[in-house]
């Protein structure tokens, strides 16, 4: 069974820092592309930032860009966000998902609440 | 950058009865390697989204077969031939490629 388990989140003051955690199970976590794909309180999903297999190709959202930061550990079957200089726009839930190919994003965790609040 | 427009936003429906749902991008989806890679999720109250369909018309496993993908170019349709009341949620477009999901359609009972 393919699981992905997301931790990390929590409250945080703006200008704040988090990385987020993506434990990964059920499958050859080395051979996946994994992204992470956020979606703000009562809005739609939005794609954060993804890695490729060894973590040499990355890419984060525009709008994040100088604050993001996505890495992998093959050997843990993880998969992190760091996430720099919080915003009170960044308060959302964070899922992780394996990226099969083309954003056919075949298996999502459970998601975890980071609120950027003073 | 493309640009994903979803309608209707909100989908009331009857139980049994069909529902259909576009997604339309501002420009032709076609990949150079001659597929296209819009997909759909499904995303119930509280639940993480679930993918449903892939490469337009491919129907994950486990997906009942009520549910199917049609379109080409610049615009898709994700229907329900009979509206069952598991299949109250939101449901997203997505284009790949691009890293792009549509707005969302809000299906209501």
């Amino acid at each position: 069974e393919v699981r992905l388990v997301e931790s990390g989140g929590g409250l945080v003051q703006p200008g704040g820092s988090l990385r987020l955690s993506c434990v990964a199970s059920g499958f050859t976590f080395g051979n996946s592309w994994m992204t992470w794909v956020r979606q703000a309180p009562g809005k739609g999903l939005e794609w954060v930032a993804d890695i490729n297999q060894d973590g040499s190709d990355k890419s984060c959202l525009g709008a994040v860009r100088d604050r993001c930061t996505i890495s992998r550990d093959n050997a843990k079957n993880s998969v992190f966000l760091q996430m720099n200089s919080l915003r009170v726009e960044d308060t959302a839930v964070y899922y992780c998902a394996r990226d099969p190919f083309y954003g056919a994003y075949d298996f999502w965790g459970q998601g975890t609440m980071v609120t950027v609040s003073s | 950058d493309v640009v994903l427009t979803q309608s209707p936003l909100s989908l009331p429906v009857t139980l049994g009865q069909p529902a259909s749902m576009s997604c339309r991008s501002s420009h032709s989806l076609l990949h150079s390697d001659g597929n296209t890679y819009l997909n759909w999720f499904q995303q119930r109250p509280g639940q993480s989204p679930r993918r449903l369909i892939y490469k337009v018309s491919d129907r994950d496993s486990g997906v009942p077969d009520r549910f199917s993908g049609s379109g080409s170019g610049t615009d898709f349709t994700l229907r329900i031939s009979r509206v069952e009341a598991e299949d109250v949620g939101v449901y997203y477009c997505l284009l790949g490629t691009q890293k792009t999901f549509g707005q969302g359609t809000k299906l209501e009972i």
